[in-house]
């Protein structure tokens, strides 16, 4: 069955430091998406991508972040300048249409466990 | 060390047993619902999904009852094992994202 696969799966980093997160989606997806959850909180909206651009995101989506595909399957998450609340589990999806068109609409990655120090 | 999260709500079921998970929604405007489980350790997983112009909708022992006059959603599993036992989410679909709701905590006894 096809997957969302996600590097690294845990990454510790000092505070300040940039850390790039990096997912390969689905290949035949079209829509990519990142969500982070704190531990033991609900899962939160980042940023939505289509079309190489954002199509939607959130307030915690700050300058701090971005989002690129940088070729064909890769889709990465970039935090420039860490801090301490950034510290979280990272999850990719993938969608083959967007959010609004049917079953099994999200699959996720295993996640990316991000401690910043 | 990394600080404790708020604590999940938490259903405790016999195996064997039914379980009924709640949730209440939050946009008016949201028309699409689907219901994750999120195993430890895991991402979050497609269970099953309903749109707004249904009231239910059932799958493999599970059910979604939907209620949009009280925006409330429900996840029904029948016969309830231990591999049940995970976080379970519901998600409302206003616009193009997924949001998901808080979560509750399953925990199936043998």
């Amino acid at each position: 069955e096809p997957e969302v696969t996600q590097t690294p799966s845990h990454q510790v980093t000092q505070m300040g430091q940039e850390v790039i997160l990096r997912c390969v989606p689905i290949s035949n997806h079209l829509y990519f998406y990142w969500y982070r959850q704190i531990l033991g909180q609900k899962v939160e909206f980042l940023v939505s991508f289509y079309n190489n651009e954002i199509s939607e995101k959130s307030e915690i989506f700050d300058d701090q972040f971005s989002v690129e595909r940088p070729d064909g399957s890769n889709f990465t998450l970039k935090i420039r300048s860490t801090k301490l609340e950034d510290s979280a589990m990272y999850f990719c999806a993938s969608s083959e249409d967007g959010a609004l068109s049917g079953a099994n609409v999200l699959t996720f990655g295993a996640g990316s466990r991000l401690t910043v120090l | 060390g990394e600080s404790v999260g708020l604590h999940l709500p938490t259903l405790s079921v016999q195996e064997g047993d039914n379980s009924i998970i709640n949730c209440a929604y939050s946009n008016s405007a949201s028309d699409y619902f689907i219901w994750y489980k999120q195993e430890s350790g895991k991402g979050p997983q497609f269970i099953i999904d309903i749109r707004s112009n249904m009231d239910k909708r059932q799958g493999q022992r599970v059910t979604v009852l939907l209620n949009k006059t009280v925006k409330h959603l429900s996840l029904q599993i029948a016969a309830t094992q231990p591999g049940d036992s995970a976080v379970y989410f519901c998600a409302e679909a206003p616009y193009d994202k997924v949001i998901f709701g808080p979560g509750t905590s399953l925990s199936v006894i043998p």
